[in-house]
């Protein structure tokens, strides 16, 4: 089956910095991914959608400045956020899916971000 | 505007119990998928099931089922003769056909399989 990996799977760092996920496509190649986010005890929320080649679409009320999505091949996808605060500590999740079958999405294990 | 509800928070049951979780979805589209994930405390999330609006058969997979029923809007899902390991959040989430598989999830409903 398709394979979705995120690097890093937890990452602590301190307010004011940026940090970057990376989301790949093991076994795939990945014309579209999503980033959602997931605070303690609630649902995900799609945050935005990357196609390989453009800019990224973003969701109403997600700050693209702050959360910088780069797809540059059909395997990788990064999410930085940037200037992170302690409100963005979040679970985020990738998930990546081909053209040919876009009602297959297959979800990364997703990164654990607390920021201090 | 798509919305799906899920509104039961939590459930809990003893080992071998049956527990249904409830679905109800809105949307405008004719065409859509319907989904379930398993979220366990690992926080990866598990795909149960995809439906598209076309297929109302229900369906069993080993103690998993599922029952799709349009005129209600309605897609539930049951865990038959629970375990422990069934212990997670589940999620509802819909996907419209214009959507191209940006999905709408449930708030999600927590289940509880004490021995």
């Amino acid at each position: 089956g398709a394979v979705v990996s995120q690097h890093p799977s937890r990452v602590i760092c301190k307010s004011g910095t940026s940090v970057k996920i990376e989301c790949r496509s093991l076994d795939f190649q990945a014309t579209t991914m999503f980033w959602y986010r997931q605070f303690p005890k609630q649902s995900l929320m799609l945050m935005a959608t990357s196609n390989e080649g453009s800019k990224a679409t973003y969701e109403q009320g997600v700050e693209k400045d702050k959360f910088l999505i780069n797809h540059a091949s059909l395997t990788l996808s990064t999410l930085t956020v940037t200037s992170a605060h302690p409100e963005d500590s979040s679970f985020y999740i990738c998930s990546a899916r081909f053209q040919a079958a876009p009602y297959e999405q297959y979800f990364g294990p997703g990164t654990r971000l607390t920021v201090t | 505007a798509q919305k799906v509800t899920q509104a039961q928070t939590e459930i809990s049951v003893v080992e071998k119990e049956d527990v249904t979780l409830d679905c109800v979805y809105e949307t405008r589209d004719t065409t859509y998928y319907l989904f379930w994930y398993k979220q366990p405390p690992s926080g990866e999330l598990v795909f149960l099931i995809r439906r598209n609006s076309f297929d109302e058969q229900n369906e069993i997979s080993g103690r998993y089922s599922w029952n799709f029923q349009k005129s209600t809007s309605s897609f539930n899902f049951t865990i038959t003769a629970s375990q422990v390991v069934d212990s997670a959040v589940y999620f509802c989430a819909l996907s419209g056909w214009d959507s191209w598989g940006k999905l709408q999830f449930g708030a999600g409903t927590q289940v509880v399989v004490t021995p």
